[in-house]
């Protein structure tokens, strides 16, 4: 089993829409959890840590299932400038990375 | 500004042409590290470092060397580049919290 699971998508949804993806990991030590933003060709910004109680950031919301080993991510009220691709990050003795999940918001 | 530095942003080189890719932090930070990445493949760690004087390999470490001289400073060197390290190539520093703060990438070509 891979140490992060994540779905590429692409998730091609309208402004407005909600879209909402999960993020697997194998090492149960994660012990803190991240989601990332990263725009075509640029590096990653950080866009919100994930806490066991979840936690919003506006339009964006955050969970994570330690039970299950997943965190996930929502996004409320798409906008066009929410197209990017989103990265899960998690740490223990290290930091391990999922490939992505693609979110392309049309007008 | 904080902000992690790295160069050249953009090279073309050839087989076996020793090259270095400079990363500086100004953050303080003591934990620095380097990735590439690779279509469908995600961001994976070539090196990372704890702090000065202290390397150690990451998942894909063959083919790159890297060292740690001052604390701000992370430099990555190929010393005979192959055309399967093609990539894009980021530098990182972390805070102790575990935010990484990335580079704007060097995307590496060799032919």
């Amino acid at each position: 089993r891979k140490e992060v699971e994540q779905d590429p998508g692409p998730f091609n949804v309208p402004e407005g829409a909600t879209v909402a993806f999960n993020c697997t990991y194998s090492n149960s030590a994660s012990q803190s959890f991240f989601w990332y933003r990263q725009d075509c060709r640029k590096e990653p910004k950080l866009l919100m840590s994930v806490y066991s109680s979840g936690n919003e950031d506006g339009r964006f919301t955050a969970q994570l299932n330690r039970a299950s080993q997943y965190i996930s991510l929502l996004i409320r009220d798409s906008k066009l400038s929410d197209s990017a691709t989103y990265l899960c990050v998690f740490n223990d003795y290290k930091l391990s990375f999922g490939a992505g999940t693609t979110v392309t918001v049309r007008a | 500004e904080a902000q992690v530095t790295q160069n050249p942003r953009y090279l073309i080189t050839v087989t076996g042409k020793k090259l270095t890719v400079t990363c500086s932090q100004n953050m303080n930070h003591e934990y620095m590290s380097w990735y590439r990445q690779d279509p469908g493949l995600g961001l994976r760690q070539i090196y990372y470092s704890m702090n000065v004087e202290v390397t150690d390999k990451g998942d894909v470490p063959e083919g790159y060397k890297v060292s740690r001289k001052e604390k701000r400073n992370f430099p990555l060197i190929l010393e005979s580049p192959s055309p399967n390290q093609t990539s894009l190539y980021f530098c990182a520093s972390r805070t102790g919290t575990g935010e990484l703060f990335f580079g704007e990438g060097s995307r590496l070509t060799v032919l």
